[in-house]
């Protein structure tokens, strides 16, 4: 089992529309929280990032983490053709990046 | 200005050949990467370098050398390559050790005949 599980999609939707991405993950340790956004032919980028519990919002992007059911969430309101890429997400349990775990990511697309 | 260029960005090679992809960062940071994405998108971390040591080496074979001549490079070697070596290798780098966001490089995308 991996560490951290995602629907990998594929997932179309219609410009405007809200946009829900989601992950598992198995380890209870883990306490940082974090969705990568990937375009074709790129690396991955920093999009969200969250401590713990709760939701973090940013513009159109809400991140949601649930602890007690080791769920993870991303959100996109009124979602844009420019939304569309491979989300990861990423969860470790202490500080520092050395053991960050990625889902296998959710390839979007927003049509226009 | 590129932050974490890596080259090269394609590499089409046979069974059997070693090879090397370069990596540098000019963004200051202390904390080096090598990740592996695979066919489905699946990120694999391979190496971390702090500061010129070693710090993971998650079950890679020892077919692939990382070499880091400085903070500011951390190049990947790979001998004898084999066909599921075919892949696509990021080089990232970090310094915030709270969030420990990770900067990535755009990919070496290597296929292995």
């Amino acid at each position: 089992q991996k560490e951290v599980e995602q629907d990998p999609g594929p997932l179309s939707v219609p410009e405007g529309a809200i946009v829900s991405l989601n992950c598992t993950y198995s380890n209870s340790a883990f306490q940082y929280f974090m969705w990568y956004r990937q375009y074709s032919r790129k690396g991955p980028e920093l999009l969200m990032y969250t401590y713990s519990s709760g939701n973090k919002e940013d513009g159109r992007f809400t991140a949601q983490v649930d602890k007690s059911s080791k769920y993870i969430s991303l959100f996109i309101r009124d979602s844009q053709p420019s939304d569309s890429a491979t989300y990861l997400c990423a969860s470790r349990a202490q500080t520092g990046a050395n053991n960050l775990f990625f889902g296998t990511g959710t390839r979007l697309t927003v049509i226009p | 200005d590129t932050a974490v260029s890596q080259t090269p960005k394609y590499l089409v090679t046979q069974m059997g050949n070693d090879k090397s992809i370069k990596c540098e960062q000019n963004l200051g940071h202390d904390t080096m990467y090598w990740y592996k994405q695979d066919s489905k998108k699946f990120l694999k971390i391979m190496f971390s370098y702090n500061n010129k040591e070693l710090i993971i080496n998650e079950t890679v074979p020892n077919r692939f050398s990382p070499k880091s001549p400085d903070k500011a490079h951390l190049n990947l070697h790979i001998n004898s390559l084999e066909l599921g070596d075919s892949a696509v290798y990021f080089c990232a780098s970090s310094q915030d050790r709270v969030s420990g966001e990770l900067f990535f490089g755009e990919g070496s995308r290597l296929t292995v005949l």
